[in-house]
């Protein structure tokens, strides 16, 4: 299975609302999460089953499915938000999306 | 605390062999689903290998399959990835993070750095 995300990069201002999406090459289900990711620091699971909040985690991240295509959304983005945002699909085996990079504009 | 440490990365020449562990504390490693996920610099995560808590069931990517071998130990609540074969595009952060029952991982290492020169 092949985890399509886009974009790859995006510049962003603490406030802005932020949409990262992955597409998969065939039907998974809801079988997705979303991890945020540190330079140096280890990943952090955020949402799994497509759409529900790990424990512990902002309300302001939620995610959401259409089919084929996975969206996680930062309502509000925060100062410690700017980080790299990678899916997980967990249907066959594990594939990683390719990354999105959350820059400050 | 809950947490996962690796170790046993560093450099390596092409061809040679390297044994990672990752050590768990406030985890029993022995009744967990464990995986290893590795990010080679510049580049994004790359899930390689999984063991299910009965070890009779192991899964690796493409790309390693046949050189590296997942595997634990009970007593040392311990698990290892060895590799063999190594080539440039080996080097990377290697992972070890633990899959809930949710079939995410949930609890990550720091990660353990492996240098293949060639």
């Amino acid at each position: 299975i092949q985890m399509t995300q886009s974009p790859s990069s995006l510049s962003a201002s603490v406030g802005d609302r932020v949409t990262i999406t992955c597409r998969a090459s065939q039907d998974i289900r809801n079988d997705l999460g979303w991890y945020q990711h540190k330079p140096g620091k280890a990943p952090k699971l955020l949402i799994y089953a497509a759409s529900t909040l790990q424990s512990g985690v902002p309300s302001r991240f939620s995610g959401s499915r259409s089919g084929t295509d996975f969206t996680l959304t930062i309502s509000s983005l925060e100062p410690e938000d700017f980080a790299t945002y990678y899916c997980l699909q967990d249907y066959v085996y594990h594939t990683f999306g390719g990354g999105t990079k959350v820059e400050l504009k | 605390e809950v947490q996962l440490v690796e170790s046993g990365g560093g450099l390596v020449q092409l061809g040679g062999s390297l044994r990672l562990s990752c050590t768990a504390s406030e985890i029993t490693v022995s009744t967990s689903e464990m995986n290893w996920v590795r990010q080679a610099p510049g580049k994004g995560l790359e899930w390689i290998s999984y063991i299910h808590h009965s070890e009779d069931t192991v899964y690796y990517a493409d790309s390693v399959k046949g050189r590296f071998t997942i595997s634990r130990d009970s007593a040392k609540n311990s698990l290892y990835l060895q590799m063999n074969s190594l080539r440039p595009e080996d080097t990377g952060v290697y992972y070890c993070a633990r899959e809930r029952d949710i079939r995410q991982f949930d609890i990550w290492g720091q990660g353990t750095m492996v240098t293949v020169s060639s």
